[in-house]
């Protein structure tokens, strides 16, 4: 079974910095690109970051470039987003996703929140 | 940059009745990275449709999706009670690299 649990949340001030985590088993999490996707509260969806299989290939949705930083260490099936200079917008459940055929997002983990507020 | 357009914002259904939901992309985009989510509150989002029109593993027959170009169309045939949620419609697209989501249509029970 596919599974994909995140770690890392919680809040944060204003300009600080934050690790998230995601756990990946039950697939050759190797051979997967992968991406962070968010929610703010009571708002819809919106992509972060995806990596490539080997961690070259990284893109950023333009709001979050320069901030965080996408990567991925395949021999401990993890995912992470290290994010800096946090802003109150940045506030947000974020979920690690998993892409699969045709670009789709075919699993996802539970989500863990963020939330930078003084 | 493609922006999706949901719409009704809104679906006010009776469970049994047909729910038909609507994505319009700001330009032309490649039906093969349209994709369908559904999320209820408190959930992570869960895969519907990928390719336009190609149901995920699991999902029952009563979703479908259509449409080309500019239009896409998700349809739930017959209302479920588990059907009450919001969905989004997704793109993938390669110049810039990265995905877009629509804002979401919330189906509720009338």
């Amino acid at each position: 079974e596919v599974q994909l649990v995140e770690s890392g949340g919680g809040l944060v001030q204003p300009g600080g910095s934050l690790r998230l985590s995601c756990a990946a088993s039950g697939f050759t999490f190797s051979t997967f690109w992968m991406s962070w996707v968010r929610q703010a509260p009571g708002k819809g969806l919106e992509w972060v970051a995806n990596i490539n299989q080997d961690g070259r290939e990284k893109n950023y949705v333009d709001s979050v470039k320069g901030r965080f930083t996408i990567s991925r260490d395949n021999a401990k099936n993890s995912l992470h987003l290290q994010m800096n200079s946090l802003r109150a917008e940045d506030t947000a459940v974020y979920y690690c996703a998993r892409a699969a055929v045709l670009a789709s997002f075919d699993h996802w983990g539970q989500g863990t929140l963020v939330t930078v507020s003084s | 940059e493609i922006v999706l357009t949901q719409s009704p914002g809104t679906l006010s259904l009776s469970p049994g009745e047909r729910a038909t939901l609507s994505c319009r992309a700001s330009q032309r985009v490649s039906s093969s990275y349209l994709a369908w989510y559904q999320q209820k509150p408190g959930q992570a989002p869960r895969l519907l449709i990928y390719g336009a029109s190609s149901r995920a593993t699991g999902i029952p027959d009563r979703f479908s999706g259509s449409g080309s170009g500019t239009d896409f169309t998700l349809t739930i045939s017959r209302l479920e009670p588990e059907d009450f949620a919001v969905y989004y419609c997704q793109h993938y697209g390669n110049s810039p690299p990265g995905w877009t989501f629509g804002q979401g249509t919330k189906v509720e029970i009338k």
